[in-house]
């Protein structure tokens, strides 16, 4: 196992335009989740799922954000008409249920809105 | 959401030097992880610290968890230019998610 994907690394994208982001976690990890990181912040949680079941989003995350994990497997983030305040590194994690093990991370999407 | 704050925010000293980064919360976590992040890839875990009053050792680095599960410490020792990067505390919401700090710059120079 190569650990956690993200595809693509970089997105440049114009105001208003859509953009979807794709997510491999680790195949023995029951548990994805997604966070946004600002340059200078920490991680800020957005979603996660158990399986194919999202069991919770941020209520920071405006209805131009979804998410989906349709299989248990890969998962995918879409943000909708784009604004220059979504620009940030997107960060995929996954873990096992029992989550003192810690998450595994993958090297994230950095979004640039112009 | 519960929320961590780290301390310093920023952190530049010389190679050889001892170094502590604070993590606190006025709330209670079942666990509490750390993590260290290089410029443009995700964050890489370094510890787990469950119990109240646990200390572990990572080589040079020692991590200990408070005995009321509220707040923690990182502490270097001798460090290396290498040790250079972006230290992150999270706290486990008890089986939920994890609630990160904003992290510590650490730049070590040679």
């Amino acid at each position: 196992d190569t650990g956690v994907s993200q595809d693509p690394r970089h997105k440049i994208t114009k105001r208003g335009q859509n953009v979807t982001f794709r997510c491999d976690p680790i195949s023995e990890h029951n548990r994805l989740y997604w966070y946004r990181q600002t340059l200078g912040q920490g991680p800020e949680f957005l979603t996660y799922f158990q399986n194919e079941a999202q069991l919770e989003k941020s209520r920071l995350l405006s209805d131009r954000f979804s998410a989906e994990r349709p299989k248990g497997s890969f998962s995918t983030l879409e943000i909708q008409r784009t604004e220059q305040g979504d620009s940030a590194m997107y960060l995929c994690a996954s873990s096992l249920t029992t989550s003192n093990y810690g998450y595994t991370f993958g090297s994230g999407t950095r979004l640039t809105v112009v | 959401t519960q929320l961590l704050e780290q301390s310093p925010q920023f952190l530049s000293i010389q190679e050889g030097e001892n170094l502590t980064v604070y993590c606190n919360s006025s709330s209670v976590f079942s666990s509490l992880q750390w993590y260290r992040q290089e410029p443009g890839e995700g964050p890489v875990l370094l510890v787990t610290v469950v119990t109240g009053g646990e200390v572990k050792k990572l080589k040079r680095l020692t991590f200990q968890f408070g005995d009321a599960r509220k707040d923690s410490s990182l502490h270097i020792t001798a460090a290396q230019p290498g040790d250079t990067g972006l230290y992150l505390c999270a706290g486990m919401e008890y089986g939920n998610k994890l609630v990160f700090g904003a992290g510590t710059i650490l730049r070590v120079k040679s």
